[in-house]
């Protein structure tokens, strides 16, 4: 079964740093991209970028590009979402996706979702 | 990269069907046949109900169906149930360097 593990809700200060996590299971890892999307509180879902774990291309969306980082641990089958300095901004919930390397895929699994709190 | 332009609400009675419309430009939804459709129950993550315009994944039940014409997408849910009440967001894959953009997403009512 396939599934994508997000670590535990964050409460940072602006500022901050911060790494999210979420593990990938229940099927090759580096054979499929994975992804990050963002959900502002009541709002609705933005793409923020997408990694392959195979060989380490990455596509931001522009609106993000700059302010996060995403990598992956192959080794332990994680993905990876960074902030060196965060933002009120950037509260939100955080899913994470998976996506089949065939152009134009679709998003088929996601995570739980990281809610993210950044407050002073 | 905007968003793509979908109804703020739609709303129907239980067994009616209901449409839910997705406009992108020529350079997204016109462009591929790459659009995907995901139901989102509050405090719950999205799921993939319909890719390619109008593919199910295993699982989705065949009264959800897809339909694109120009640089507009279509979801129809058919005999509509309680459970189908939710937020539907559309999604179209833009190219290689930026893939995807999301439409602003739909609340759907059952009456």
């Amino acid at each position: 079964e396939v599934q994508l593990v997000q670590s535990g809700a964050e409460v940072k200060k602006p500022g901050e740093s911060l790494k999210i996590s979420c593990k990938g299971s229940g099927y090759t890892f580096t054979n499929y991209w994975i992804g990050w999307v963002r959900q502002m509180p009541g709002e609705g879902l933005e793409w923020m970028g997408i990694f392959n774990p195979g060989d380490s291309d990455a596509r931001y969306n522009a609106s993000f590009r700059g302010q996060i980082s995403i990598s992956t641990d192959n080794s332990i089958t994680t993905a990876y979402l960074q902030w060196s300095r965060l933002k009120a901004s950037d509260t939100a919930i955080y899913y994470c996706v998976r996506r089949p390397t065939i152009t134009g895929a679709p998003l088929d699994y996601w995570g739980q979702g990281i809610l993210v709190t950044v407050s002073s | 990269q905007s968003a793509l332009t979908q109804p703020r609400s739609v709303s129907g009675s239980p067994g009616q069907s209901v449409t839910i419309s997705c406009t992108g430009t020529s350079s997204d939804v016109g462009r591929y046949n790459f659009v995907s459709w995901y139901l989102q129950h509050p405090g719950k993550a999205p799921k993939l109900m319909i890719y390619d315009v109008s593919e199910r994944p295993s699982g989705v039940p065949d009264r959800f169906s897809g339909s694109k014409s120009g640089n507009t997408a279509s979801l129809t849910i058919s005999g509509l149930q309680a459970e189908d009440e939710a937020d539907y967001y559309c999604c179209s894959y833009a190219g290689t360097y930026s893939p995807y953009v999301f439409g602003t997403g739909t609340k759907v009512t059952v009456l």
